[in-house]
């Protein structure tokens, strides 16, 4: 079993729906990190949280250290968010979950 | 500021070979991490310099290797390349050993 897990594998959501990803761990942790891949391979650090809730723009991430569990939300989900979402966690060094595909459609 | 920067983008080398990536860190940060990513394997670390010294090291065979030198600048190389090294390197630097900053990296593929 990997230590991190996410779920879906792959989501296809119409533009202007609310989306959730999933992530779980099975390990102590010090942070958590949520990045974005876009096609072509660049990676973006969208948040890094070790507890509670933190907002930007349309993005949420929220972390239950107890339940070892966070999810990264999207409001008013657009196009240009299509890409792949990635949980990581500071174990030193960082151990990555496969992935969440986001496809959204006009 | 100006973010991280690896160069080459894009490499393409026949087996047996060997390459040499680089990467430049963030002005001020001296972490410098090094990650493989693959299709089938996704992410995986493969080494983490700070202030010129190895502080951790993945699960990688020792044809993988790495420096960091005094300008906190990395280079990683693969030597006696193999097919399965095709892959998309990534290079991230930080202050701390958390929040880390990622380059654009460096997609190699081995023929």
């Amino acid at each position: 079993k990997n230590e991190v897990e996410q779920s879906p594998q792959n989501l296809t959501a119409q533009e202007g729906e609310f989306i959730t990803i999933n992530c779980s761990y099975s390990v102590g942790i010090s942070a958590l990190h949520w990045l974005q891949q876009h096609p072509g391979g660049g990676i973006v650090s969208l948040f890094m949280l070790s507890s509670g809730k933190k907002k930007h723009g349309r993005l949420i991430a929220t972390i239950n250290i107890q339940e070892k569990h966070s999810s990264l939300h999207i409001t008013a989900s657009h196009p240009r968010d299509s890409a792949v979402y990635i949980c990581a966690v500071s174990r030193t060094p960082l151990v990555f979950g496969k992935g969440t595909r986001l496809s959204v459609i006009a | 500021k100006a973010g991280v920067t690896q160069t080459p983008r894009y490499l393409i080398k026949t087996r047996g070979q060997q390459v040499t990536l680089s990467c430049s860190p963030i002005s001020g940060h001296r972490s410098v991490s090094w990650y493989q990513q693959t299709p089938g394997q996704g992410l995986q670390f493969l080494f983490e310099y700070f202030s010129e010294t190895q502080r951790n090291k993945g699960n990688f065979p020792g044809r993988f290797s790495g420096r960091q030198f005094s300008n906190s600048r990395s280079e990683m190389n693969v030597s006696t390349l193999e097919l399965g090294d095709s892959a998309l390197y990534l290079c991230a630097s930080s202050l701390t050993s958390s929040e880390q900053y990622f380059g654009p990296g460096t997609r190699l593929t081995v023929t």
